[in-house]
C-alpha cells in the first residue's frame, strides 16, 4: 500500500532533549516536506526536499534540521526543543517539484514539549 | 505569489449541495488551483486539481471561470463523513487556515 508513515505518533518530552521524528514513504517520490499544525495558523511549511541530499528552507524553519540522505527517508530534527515547539507534525511526499500539487500526507506526529 | 481568500466556515445539511468558492485575483498564468480536505487529527488529503474550466472526480467538481481569479469547490450530496476543513492552494503548497464545513443531520 502506498504511504507516508511518520514515527513516533505521540511524543512527549522535556526542553532541550534532543529528538528525532521519522518519516519514510514507499512511493519513490522525490519531493517530501514537513509541516506543523497549530491551531489558528492553519499547515505551516518547516522544510522541504526536491531530491536526495537538496533540502531548503520553508515558512518556519527556526529550531529543525532536516536531512535526506535516501529518497524513502526524511527525519526531522529537534536539536534542542522549546515548547513554542508543541504542535502537530505531518510530513508529506509527492512524485516530483513540478506538475501536480497532489501530496501525500503522513498520519501526523503529536508532540509535547514541556 | 498568489493569496487565497476563502470563507472561515460553513454549514450544511446532509444531503445537500455544498459550494466553497475561494478568491485568488493575483493568480499567474502557470499556476494550478489545488483542494484539499482535512478531518481533525489527520493529514489533509488531495481532492482535486484544475486549471481552467471544470474538473470533475469521483468526490467534487472544480468550477473555474475564465479569468481564473476564483474558484468553486462543489461537493454533491454532502453526508455527516464531509464534516471537514477544506483548504484552496494555488500555485504552490502553502496552506491557509481553510473552510470549516460543519454538515448537520
Amino acid at each position: 500500500e502506498a504511504q507516508v508513515t511518520q514515527n513516533p505518533r505521540y511524543l512527549i518530552t522535556v526542553t532541550g532533549k534532543k529528538l528525532t521524528v521519522t518519516c519514510s514513504q514507499n512511493m519513490n517520490h522525490e519531493y517530501m516536506s514537513w509541516y506543523r499544525q497549530d491551531p489558528g495558523l492553519g499547515l505551516r511549511q518547516i522544510y522541504y526536499s526536491m531530491n536526495v541530499e537538496v533540502t531548503d528552507k520553508g515558512d518556519v524553519p527556526e529550531g529543525y534540521k532536516v536531512s535526506r540522505k535516501e529518497k524513502r527517508n526524511f527525519p526531522l530534527i529537534l536539536e534542542s526543543p522549546s515548547p513554542n515547539q508543541t504542535s502537530l507534525y505531518f510530513c508529506a511526499s509527492r512524485p516530483n517539484a513540478g506538475g501536480s500539487y497532489e501530496q501525500y500526507f503522513g498520519p501526523g506526529t503529536r508532540l509535547t514539549v514541556t | 505569489l498568489a493569496k487565497t481568500t476563502q470563507p472561515i466556515s460553513m454549514d450544511s445539511y446532509e444531503g445537500q449541495e455544498v459550494n466553497i468558492t475561494c478568491s485568488h485575483n493575483n493568480i499567474a498564468t502557470n499556476d494550478y488551483i489545488t483542494w484539499y480536505q482535512q478531518f481533525p487529527s489527520q493529514g489533509p488529503r488531495f481532492i482535486i486539481q484544475g486549471y481552467k474550466t471544470k474538473v470533475t472526480n469521483e468526490v467534487a467538481s472544480l468550477f473555474i471561470p475564465a479569468d481564473r481569479k476564483s474558484s468553486t469547490l462543489s461537493l454533491p450530496r454532502v453526508s455527516l463523513s464531509d464534516t471537514a476543513v477544506y483548504y484552496c492552494l494555488v500555485g504552490s503548497l502553502i496552506f491557509g487556515t481553510g473552510t470549516r464545513l460543519q454538515v448537520f443531520p
